[in-house]
């Protein structure tokens, strides 16, 4: 089992949808988790950081972490022809180790 | 507001010929990455540096060598590139040598070719 687990899409919806994206992990020790948006041909930029469980909001995003379930979700709400990217998940154990990252979501926003 | 710069940003190479990928960042940050990513594998870590002065080899180092050569630089060589080095590549740094977010700051990415 791989240590950090998302379905790579891609996934396609019509403009003001609610976007969820979610990565599994395995590790019980990952305390960090980010979400990076990557556009086409370009690098990760840094979208969501939270430390361990909970919710963050920011602007149209939320991300949750369920430390429990070893879940953790990206929430786009009226999302936009510009939200459309790959969305990678990453987390980490902090003090120890380096980010793992999901392979990424590939989303599509259609006007 | 640079962040982190790559160069080459497209690069053609023949079997066995070697090459360098720069990376320069302006945040201060002391640590620095070199990531590949490739179609259904996402990002892997090939090497890293810490800090200035050291580096250590991430999940796939084999046939890649790095210098980190002050806190702003840190380079990529391929020393006989094969075909199974076609990827992108990214460069990253991140404030932190160690410890708590460890959030990271990718640059553009170099396109690679091994023919």
């Amino acid at each position: 089992q791989k240590e950090v687990e998302q379905d790579p899409g891609p996934l396609s919806v019509p403009e003001g949808a609610i976007v969820s994206l979610n990565c599994t992990y395995s590790n019980s020790a990952f305390q960090y988790f980010m979400w990076y948006r990557q556009y086409s041909r370009k690098g990760p930029e840094l979208l969501m950081y939270t430390y361990s469980s909970g919710n963050k909001e920011d602007g149209r995003f939320t991300a949750q972490v369920d430390k429990s379930s070893k879940y953790i979700s990206l929430f786009i709400r009226d999302s936009q022809p510009s939200d459309s990217a790959t969305y990678l998940c990453a987390m980490s154990r902090g003090s120890q180790g380096n980010l793992i990252f999901g392979k990424g979501t590939k989303l599509s926003v259609k006007p | 507001n640079a962040g982190v710069t790559q160069t080459p940003k497209f690069q053609v190479l023949k079997t066995g010929q070697s090459m360098t990928l720069q990376c320069a960042q302006d945040m201060n940050h002391n640590s620095m990455y070199w990531y590949r990513q490739d179609p259904g594998m996402g990002l892997r870590l090939i090497y890293y540096s810490a800090s200035e002065g050291t580096t250590d080899k991430g999940e796939v180092p084999n046939g890649y060598n790095v210098s980190r050569l002050n806190k702003r630089e840190f380079s990529l060589r391929l020393e006989s590139a094969a075909p199974s080095q076609t990827s992108v590549y990214f460069c990253a740094s991140s404030p932190f040598a160690q410890g708590a977010g460890n959030t990271i700051y990718f640059g553009e990415g170099s396109w690679l070719t091994v023919v």
